[in-house]
């Protein structure tokens, strides 16, 4: 399964709202999409399960939401700290697959 | 709280061998699938396998196959990602990641598995001659 994500980069100032969108090559459940944070250097931080459940300790300004093969992540108020790839992911059938990543960059 | 520590940064030659190791607490380890990932300098996230400690039944993406083993020590809740034999094209970063919860397999492939919600901080293995 590939999942398609766009665009590749962003660049926003701090407070805007962004949505990032992920195609995914064939239909799945929204209980196998999710969404994924990896700052340089460090490990994925997984945002969203379930196309739109927020992991523990997430802030709500990050949301998502989707069904078929078009999912979202929305990030409402960007903060500095917002500053990495995100990366959505399938783990409905394997190999389990990552999109290429949206860098979102704050200026 | 779930946790996943990985051993340290290794510097090989090209044909050595390779065990890197994960060590999770704060859950039953025997009771969820460790999957393990690479990503290659400047690239995307790659699934290697997965294994399971309680039974050591171990998965593997075909294009890693052949190349790499999975095993786990239940008595240190520890699991391994060994390489037989290293190549340049082996330099990247490797995580350990843990299922939240398991799916099916058949002798094919999985699938409906939970979500990888806790993650190793990564190993950067450097193959250089």
């Amino acid at each position: 399964i590939v999942l398609t994500q766009s665009p590749g980069t962003l660049s926003l100032s701090p407070g805007e709202r962004v949505t990032l969108t992920c195609k995914v090559s064939q239909r799945i459940s929204t209980t196998y999409l999710a969404w994924f944070q990896q700052r340089p250097g460090r490990a994925p931080i997984l945002l969203i399960y379930g196309a739109s459940k927020r992991a523990t300790g997430i802030p709500d300004r990050f949301s998502g939401s989707g069904s078929g093969t078009d999912f979202t992540l929305t990030i409402n108020g960007l903060e500095p700290e917002d500053s990495a790839v995100y990366l959505c992911h399938q783990y409905w059938s394997s190999p389990w697959t990552f999109g290429q990543g949206t860098k979102v960059e704050i200026k | 709280e779930v946790q996943l520590v990985q051993s340290g940064a290794e510097v090989k030659k090209p044909g050595e061998s390779l065990t890197i190791s994960c060590a999770a607490t704060g859950y039953i380890f025997d009771k969820n699938w460790i999957g393990w990932w690479r990503q290659m300098p400047g690239k995307g996230l790659e699934w290697m396998g997965m294994t399971y400690p309680d039974d050591h039944d171990s998965r593997y993406n075909p294009s890693f196959a052949g190349q790499i083993v999975l095993t786990v020590d239940k008595s240190i809740a520890t699991a391994h990602l060994q390489f037989y034999s290293l190549k340049a094209s082996d330099t990247a970063v490797y995580y350990c990641a843990r299922h939240k919860g398991a799916g099916y397999c058949s002798s094919a492939n999985c699938w409906g598995f939970d979500v990888s919600d806790a993650w190793g901080q990564g190993t950067l293995v450097t193959v250089s001659s």
